[in-house]
């Protein structure tokens, strides 16, 4: 167990829909990262958050957002979603550069 | 455009031989160099890592790898497999705070 919480485990929703979901880091630790994982894409890095504060962002879509709130746990919002957008999606924390992934979020999008 | 290369989508060894997972990367700067597990419908696992020093880093499990900066390369190997061992490896490098993943290698471990 990593100590990297993820809700909820999984999700299934209808395409044009939006989805919120959450992560709870490992005490102490103030980075925060996102990953979406697909089998065409592989494993790709959204967007990081350290301290409540947007540190670094990779792929990640204008339909997409996060956040990271004052007792450091964050939230990835994902908007107008399309069939294309499942996908297992990961947080990690991280004190230093070494990050611990949470067990994901698999979204269905139907 | 930074990049990790892990040229085998898969690897199949026998069990009690050594194995190799190889990793290339093209980064800027001196990127700290890392490896995950995953296992199925798991979320990924610090094997470890590379920072500065010691060409030959230890880690989790019994496995290992070697930075060569000339090859720029961070080879993952364990000397001798268990069936346990099969699962999905990613290498990754982060450089300048961001992070680069490779696109996973399956190890297949055969009784």
């Amino acid at each position: 167990d990593s100590g990297v919480t993820q809700t909820p485990k999984h999700l299934i929703t209808a395409t044009g829909q939006r989805v919120t979901l959450r992560c709870s880091p490992r005490s102490g630790d103030l980075s925060v990262y996102w990953y979406q994982q697909s089998l065409d894409q592989g494993l790709q890095f959204l967007i990081q958050y350290y301290n409540g504060e947007e540190r670094a962002k990779g792929n990640i879509l204008e339909r997409f957002s996060a956040q990271q709130f004052p007792d450091l746990h964050s939230e990835l919002n994902l908007s107008s979603l399309e069939l294309g957008d499942s996908a297992l999606y990961f947080c990690a924390s991280a004190r230093g550069e070494t990050q611990y992934f949470g067990p994901g979020t698999r979204l269905l999008v139907l | 455009a930074q990049s990790v290369a892990q040229p085998e989508d898969q690897v199949n060894v026998a069990e009690g031989n050594p194995l190799t997972v190889k990793c290339t990367y093209s980064v800027s700067g001196n990127p700290y160099l890392f490896w995950y597990v995953q296992y199925p419908n798991r979320g990924l696992q610090f094997l470890l890592k590379y920072i500065t020093g010691d060409n030959l880093v230890k880690g989790s499990y019994g496995f290992e790898a070697e930075f060569n900066k000339s090859q720029t390369s961070f080879h993952l190997k364990k000397p001798s497999a268990l069936v346990s061992d099969s699962a999905l490896y990613f290498c990754a490098a982060v450089s300048y705070q961001k992070v680069t993943f490779g696109t996973g290698t399956k190890l297949q471990v055969i009784p």
